[in-house]
Protein backbone atom coordinates (compact mmCIF):
# COMPACT_ATOMS: atom_id res chain seq x y z
CA UNK A 1 0.00 0.00 0.00
CA UNK A 2 1.19 3.64 -0.50
CA UNK A 3 3.67 5.34 1.99
CA UNK A 4 3.59 8.67 4.07
CA UNK A 5 6.20 10.05 5.91
CA UNK A 6 6.17 13.07 7.64
CA UNK A 7 8.72 15.16 9.01
CA UNK A 8 10.20 16.83 11.10
CA UNK A 9 8.65 13.98 13.59
CA UNK A 10 9.03 16.79 16.43
CA UNK A 11 9.51 20.30 16.36
CA UNK A 12 9.81 23.21 19.43
CA UNK A 13 9.17 26.77 18.21
CA UNK A 14 9.70 30.33 20.01
CA UNK A 15 6.44 31.92 19.50
CA UNK A 16 6.46 34.17 16.50
CA UNK A 17 8.78 31.92 14.61
CA UNK A 18 7.81 29.82 11.06
CA UNK A 19 7.65 26.73 10.41
CA UNK A 20 7.16 24.45 7.67
CA UNK A 21 6.34 20.59 7.83
CA UNK A 22 6.89 18.13 5.27
CA UNK A 23 4.60 15.28 3.35
CA UNK A 24 6.03 12.84 1.42
CA UNK A 25 3.90 9.86 -0.37
CA UNK A 26 5.11 6.71 -2.44
CA UNK A 27 2.22 6.75 -5.18
CA UNK A 28 -0.24 8.79 -6.96
CA UNK A 29 -2.91 10.32 -5.08
CA UNK A 30 -6.39 11.97 -5.64
CA UNK A 31 -6.81 13.04 -2.41
CA UNK A 32 -4.89 15.19 0.20
CA UNK A 33 -5.50 16.63 3.68
CA UNK A 34 -3.74 18.11 6.41
CA UNK A 35 -5.29 17.68 10.05
CA UNK A 36 -4.06 19.21 12.99
CA UNK A 37 -5.20 17.46 16.47
CA UNK A 38 -5.71 19.05 19.28
CA UNK A 39 -4.95 17.71 22.93
CA UNK A 40 -8.56 16.16 23.13
CA UNK A 41 -8.19 13.97 20.14
CA UNK A 42 -10.44 16.15 17.40
CA UNK A 43 -9.21 16.07 14.32
CA UNK A 44 -9.56 19.62 12.85
CA UNK A 45 -9.62 20.27 9.14
CA UNK A 46 -7.08 22.43 7.40
CA UNK A 47 -6.37 21.61 3.67
CA UNK A 48 -8.31 19.91 1.47
CA UNK A 49 -5.28 20.30 -1.82
CA UNK A 50 -4.71 16.95 -3.63
CA UNK A 51 -2.57 19.63 -5.86
CA UNK A 52 -2.20 23.38 -6.30
CA UNK A 53 -1.19 25.79 -3.48
CA UNK A 54 -4.01 27.09 -0.83
CA UNK A 55 -3.95 29.76 1.87
CA UNK A 56 -5.70 29.88 5.12
CA UNK A 57 -4.67 33.02 7.33
CA UNK A 58 -1.74 32.03 9.05
CA UNK A 59 -1.39 28.92 7.51
CA UNK A 60 -0.36 27.44 3.58
CA UNK A 61 -0.05 24.21 1.81
CA UNK A 62 1.19 22.90 -1.25
CA UNK A 63 0.85 19.80 -3.11
CA UNK A 64 2.96 18.72 -5.86
CA UNK A 65 1.59 15.79 -7.06
CA UNK A 66 4.14 14.98 -9.88
CA UNK A 67 6.84 14.68 -6.83
CA UNK A 68 4.75 13.47 -4.33
CA UNK A 69 5.17 15.57 -1.46
CA UNK A 70 2.97 18.69 0.09
CA UNK A 71 4.56 21.17 2.62
CA UNK A 72 2.18 23.17 5.47
CA UNK A 73 3.56 26.21 6.50
CA UNK A 74 3.10 27.83 9.67
CA UNK A 75 3.79 31.38 9.68
CA UNK A 76 4.37 33.72 13.24
CA UNK A 77 3.25 30.56 15.29
CA UNK A 78 1.14 31.21 18.62
CA UNK A 79 0.93 29.24 21.38
CA UNK A 80 -2.38 27.84 20.47
CA UNK A 81 -0.56 26.31 16.97
CA UNK A 82 0.83 23.42 19.60
CA UNK A 83 -0.04 20.03 18.82
CA UNK A 84 -0.16 17.17 16.21
CA UNK A 85 0.00 17.96 12.84
CA UNK A 86 -1.38 14.94 10.16
CA UNK A 87 -0.79 14.66 6.73
CA UNK A 88 -3.43 12.21 5.04
CA UNK A 89 -4.07 10.27 1.02
CA UNK A 90 -6.01 8.42 -0.73
CA UNK A 91 -4.31 6.39 -3.44
CA UNK A 92 -5.69 6.91 -7.00
CA UNK A 93 -6.79 3.02 -6.39
CA UNK A 94 -7.84 2.36 -2.48
CA UNK A 95 -11.61 3.81 -2.84
CA UNK A 96 -11.72 6.53 -0.09
CA UNK A 97 -9.52 5.13 2.52
CA UNK A 98 -7.06 8.20 3.81
CA UNK A 99 -3.72 6.26 5.08
CA UNK A 100 -2.20 8.88 7.46
CA UNK A 101 1.75 9.63 8.17
CA UNK A 102 3.23 9.51 11.47
CA UNK A 103 2.52 12.94 12.51
CA UNK A 104 4.79 16.24 13.47
CA UNK A 105 4.08 17.44 17.07
CA UNK A 106 4.56 20.73 17.38
CA UNK A 107 4.88 22.74 20.47
CA UNK A 108 4.83 26.21 20.79
CA UNK A 109 6.53 27.55 23.25
CA UNK A 110 5.44 31.55 24.91
CA UNK B 1 -17.56 21.79 14.22
CA UNK B 2 -17.57 18.75 11.66
CA UNK B 3 -21.12 17.49 12.21
CA UNK B 4 -19.99 14.37 12.99
CA UNK B 5 -20.59 13.09 16.64
CA UNK B 6 -19.59 10.02 18.39
CA UNK B 7 -20.76 8.70 21.63
CA UNK B 8 -19.57 7.78 24.60
CA UNK B 9 -16.39 9.96 24.76
CA UNK B 10 -14.65 7.57 27.15
CA UNK B 11 -15.17 3.65 27.70
CA UNK B 12 -13.25 1.39 29.94
CA UNK B 13 -13.80 -2.52 29.47
CA UNK B 14 -12.29 -5.48 30.14
CA UNK B 15 -10.02 -8.55 27.86
CA UNK B 16 -13.11 -10.46 26.60
CA UNK B 17 -15.82 -8.23 26.44
CA UNK B 18 -17.65 -6.61 23.33
CA UNK B 19 -18.02 -3.03 22.72
CA UNK B 20 -20.10 -0.52 20.25
CA UNK B 21 -19.48 2.72 19.83
CA UNK B 22 -21.69 5.12 18.32
CA UNK B 23 -21.19 7.56 15.28
CA UNK B 24 -23.84 10.32 13.95
CA UNK B 25 -23.17 12.15 10.78
CA UNK B 26 -24.49 15.02 9.07
CA UNK B 27 -27.55 14.50 6.89
CA UNK B 28 -26.62 13.47 2.71
CA UNK B 29 -23.24 12.42 3.65
CA UNK B 30 -23.51 8.62 3.01
CA UNK B 31 -19.70 7.46 3.46
CA UNK B 32 -18.78 6.79 6.67
CA UNK B 33 -15.35 5.53 7.66
CA UNK B 34 -13.88 4.25 10.77
CA UNK B 35 -10.36 4.66 12.21
CA UNK B 36 -8.44 3.64 15.12
CA UNK B 37 -5.51 5.71 16.33
CA UNK B 38 -3.33 3.93 18.73
CA UNK B 39 -1.38 6.74 21.01
CA UNK B 40 1.34 8.03 19.39
CA UNK B 41 0.43 7.01 15.79
CA UNK B 42 -1.55 7.93 13.01
CA UNK B 43 -5.23 6.50 12.48
CA UNK B 44 -5.41 3.53 10.83
CA UNK B 45 -8.16 2.66 8.34
CA UNK B 46 -10.87 0.28 9.70
CA UNK B 47 -13.35 0.33 7.34
CA UNK B 48 -16.12 2.19 5.08
CA UNK B 49 -19.92 1.76 4.79
CA UNK B 50 -21.39 3.15 1.88
CA UNK B 51 -25.72 3.54 2.00
CA UNK B 52 -25.89 0.73 4.39
CA UNK B 53 -23.02 -1.50 2.79
CA UNK B 54 -19.38 -2.11 3.96
CA UNK B 55 -17.09 -1.36 0.15
CA UNK B 56 -14.06 -1.14 2.02
CA UNK B 57 -11.82 -2.31 5.04
CA UNK B 58 -8.58 -2.45 6.27
CA UNK B 59 -6.53 -5.00 8.21
CA UNK B 60 -8.42 -5.76 11.06
CA UNK B 61 -9.81 -8.85 12.35
CA UNK B 62 -13.63 -9.80 12.01
CA UNK B 63 -14.17 -9.23 15.70
CA UNK B 64 -14.19 -5.81 14.20
CA UNK B 65 -17.85 -4.83 12.74
CA UNK B 66 -19.65 -2.42 12.07
CA UNK B 67 -23.58 -1.59 10.63
CA UNK B 68 -24.43 2.16 9.24
CA UNK B 69 -28.47 3.14 9.26
CA UNK B 70 -30.83 5.11 6.67
CA UNK B 71 -30.10 7.92 9.45
CA UNK B 72 -26.91 8.31 8.90
CA UNK B 73 -25.69 6.99 12.07
CA UNK B 74 -23.41 3.97 12.38
CA UNK B 75 -21.86 1.82 15.05
CA UNK B 76 -18.72 0.31 15.27
CA UNK B 77 -18.57 -3.14 17.09
CA UNK B 78 -15.79 -5.28 18.64
CA UNK B 79 -15.89 -8.56 19.96
CA UNK B 80 -13.40 -10.34 22.44
CA UNK B 81 -11.80 -7.31 23.74
CA UNK B 82 -7.80 -7.69 23.73
CA UNK B 83 -5.27 -4.96 25.72
CA UNK B 84 -3.98 -3.68 22.31
CA UNK B 85 -7.92 -2.76 21.45
CA UNK B 86 -7.05 -0.34 23.99
CA UNK B 87 -7.04 3.57 21.46
CA UNK B 88 -9.35 6.66 20.33
CA UNK B 89 -11.64 5.70 17.77
CA UNK B 90 -12.69 7.73 14.92
CA UNK B 91 -15.54 8.12 13.08
CA UNK B 92 -15.16 10.07 9.83
CA UNK B 93 -17.94 11.33 6.98
CA UNK B 94 -17.52 12.38 3.68
CA UNK B 95 -18.42 14.99 1.75
CA UNK B 96 -17.84 15.74 -1.92
CA UNK B 97 -14.25 14.42 -2.12
CA UNK B 98 -13.14 15.58 1.99
CA UNK B 99 -13.48 14.07 5.40
CA UNK B 100 -14.49 15.18 8.38
CA UNK B 101 -14.15 13.32 11.52
CA UNK B 102 -15.96 13.26 15.26
CA UNK B 103 -14.31 13.98 18.16
CA UNK B 104 -13.75 10.44 18.66
CA UNK B 105 -14.19 7.60 21.65
CA UNK B 106 -11.51 6.34 24.32
CA UNK B 107 -11.41 3.25 24.39
CA UNK B 108 -9.43 1.22 27.62
CA UNK B 109 -9.22 -2.51 27.78
CA UNK B 110 -8.28 -3.56 31.36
Amino acid sequence: GIQVEQSPPDLILQEGANSTLRCNFSDSVNNLQWFHQNPWGQLINLFYIPSGTKQNGRLSATTVATERYSLLYISSSQTTDSGVYFCAVEADNAGNMLTFGGGTRLMVKP
Amino acid sequence: ETGVTQSPTHLIKTRGQQVTLRCSSQSGHNTVSWYQQALGQGPQFIFQYYREEENGRGNFPPRFSGLQFPNYSSELNVNALELDDSALYLCASRSYNEQFFGPGTRLTVL
